[in-house]
């Protein structure tokens, strides 16, 4: 059952700590995209990879967050240092395009940060 | 930026009743897709619609693709309790740069009365 993993469920954390946030997507899934999700705001897109390359990340806070894909297998979120404001449950997600672009995207489970 | 207006934002029904919910954008969109978010969990796509006009249905959930490629609407048969949760639409656009990012309505939350 082909599925996109992400760890950790939930983290807590103090103001200040970095936060790191890993997810695998499915096998042969070629995007990613990481979202932040917040009672006020919804459904925020931070960032996202085609083929592990950054396509776009201009709703990411650049001064303290940074995403990468070391590899196919592997994306990951980082906050340095974290705030308060970053508390929301993140995202990721994966997709594949090809030349018929579905836009169809698979969810993890998300991962709850808390900053206090 | 590009946005979608999901309707309604949250709503109460009896158990049994049917459920309409409906998407509209000011763009034309290639792609519609409803998802569905438990409470603790991921969004988890219900259906796909990816023609003008396209009705699919998937158990007692029936969606379609507006005509005009600018709205979509979802519709839920005879509810029942495990039918709660935050309904997402979400389009792919019909512009060039889009790369393939969809846009997410704000979600509708349903509760049903048991």
């Amino acid at each position: 059952d082909a599925r996109v993993t992400q760890t950790p469920r939930h983290k807590v954390t103090e103001m200040g700590q970095e936060v790191t946030m890993r997810c695998q997507p499915i096998l042969g899934h070629n995007t990613v995209f990481w979202y932040r999700q917040t009672m006020m705001q919804g459904l925020e897109l931070l960032a996202y990879f085609r083929n592990r390359a950054p396509l776009d990340d201009s709703g990411m806070p650049k001064d303290r967050f940074s995403a990468e894909m070391p590899d196919a297998t592997l994306a990951t979120l980082k906050i340095q240092p974290s705030e308060p404001r970053d508390s929301a449950v993140y995202f990721c997600a994966s997709g594949l395009r090809t030349g018929r672009n579905t836009g169809e995207l698979f969810f993890g489970e998300g991962s709850r940060l808390t900053v206090l | 930026g590009q946005q979608l207006n999901q309707s309604p934002q949250s709503m109460f029904i009896q158990e049994g009743e049917d459920v309409s919910m409906n998407c509209t954008s000011s763009s034309i969109f290639n792609t519609w897709l409803w998802y569905k978010q438990d409470p603790g969990e991921g969004p988890v796509l219900l259906i796909a619609l990816y023609k003008a006009g396209e009705l699919t249905s998937n158990g007692r959930l029936t969606a379609q693709f507006g005509i005009t490629r600018k709205d979509s609407f979802l519709n839920i048969s005879a509810s029942i309790p495990s039918d709660v949760g935050i309904y997402f639409c979400a389009g792919l656009p019909n512009y060039g740069g889009s790369q393939g990012n969809l846009i997410f309505g704000k979600g509708t939350k349903l509760s049903v009365k048991p």
